[in-house]
């Protein structure tokens, strides 16, 4: 089966600096993953996702990088806001899993200071 | 306004009652899931529908029954609960249950067992 592990349980970062959470992954069957952030009191959201056949990918603000030799995933976010404190999670799905599975990390708490 | 509907958003219920959790998807989807969010572990699948039909059990008690009238509807039926099932109790929508398919999550319901 897989597993998913977040590097730390809580990141601190200064207001307009760049955060970047870490994840890692046990199994490279696993092909697509994604990112999910969830505030307080709130359901999962979706932020960004990656195929394993791309090694990096950007949105507003954010960028995913996949290292696959490694089984790595990073979420940076870039001139980070008090908005974004909320609990990261990363997810992992693929062939390995069985159908659209994902398997979760624990979350990590990013706590923005003013 | 995430597209899945979640209700009740709170739920305190004795380990005798009989309670539901409805959730509904405006998203045009056709696989909904149940996932357990407990405190500092990861979201757990609980069961998976696609097209209406249940394709996953993850080792659910029988006191979790699952409903599925039509792929924009999903219940979970509880009944004689244990303390320990107090947790949140997020539903969520994709495209279909293949892998790679975005999945996206209500707002959860949560359920304390008294």
């Amino acid at each position: 089966g897989e597993s998913v592990g977040l590097h730390l349980p809580t990141l601190s970062v200064q207001e307009g600096d760049n955060s970047i959470i870490n994840c890692a992954y046990s199994n490279s069957a696993s092909d697509y993953f994604i990112w999910y952030k969830q505030e307080s009191g709130k359901g999962p959201q979706f932020i960004i996702d990656i195929r394993s056949n791309m090694d990096k990918r950007q949105g507003q603000r954010v960028t995913v990088l996949l290292n696959k030799t490694v089984k790595h995933l990073s979420l940076q976010i870039a001139a980070t806001q008090p908005g974004d404190s909320a609990v990261y999670f990363c997810a992992v799905a693929g062939r390995a899993g069985g159908g659209n599975k994902l398997t979760f990390g624990t979350g990590t708490q990013l706590k923005v200071e003013l | 306004e995430t597209g899945v509907t979640q209700t009740p958003r709170h739920l305190v219920m004795g380990m005798t009652n009989k309670k539901s959790l409805k959730c509904e998807q405006h998203l045009g989807h056709n696989a909904m899931y149940w996932y357990k969010q407990s405190a500092k572990k990861p979201l757990e699948l609980m069961f998976v529908y696609n097209f209406k039909e249940q394709t996953e059990n993850n080792s659910v008690p029988s006191r979790f029954s699952p409903e599925c009238p039509n792929s924009s509807h999903l219940f979970l039926h509880l009944h004689t609960l244990q303390p320990e099932d107090s947790a949140l109790y997020l539903c969520a929508s994709s495209q279909d249950s293949n892998s790679g398919n975005t999945i996206y999550f209500g707002e959860g319901s949560w359920l304390t067992v008294v």
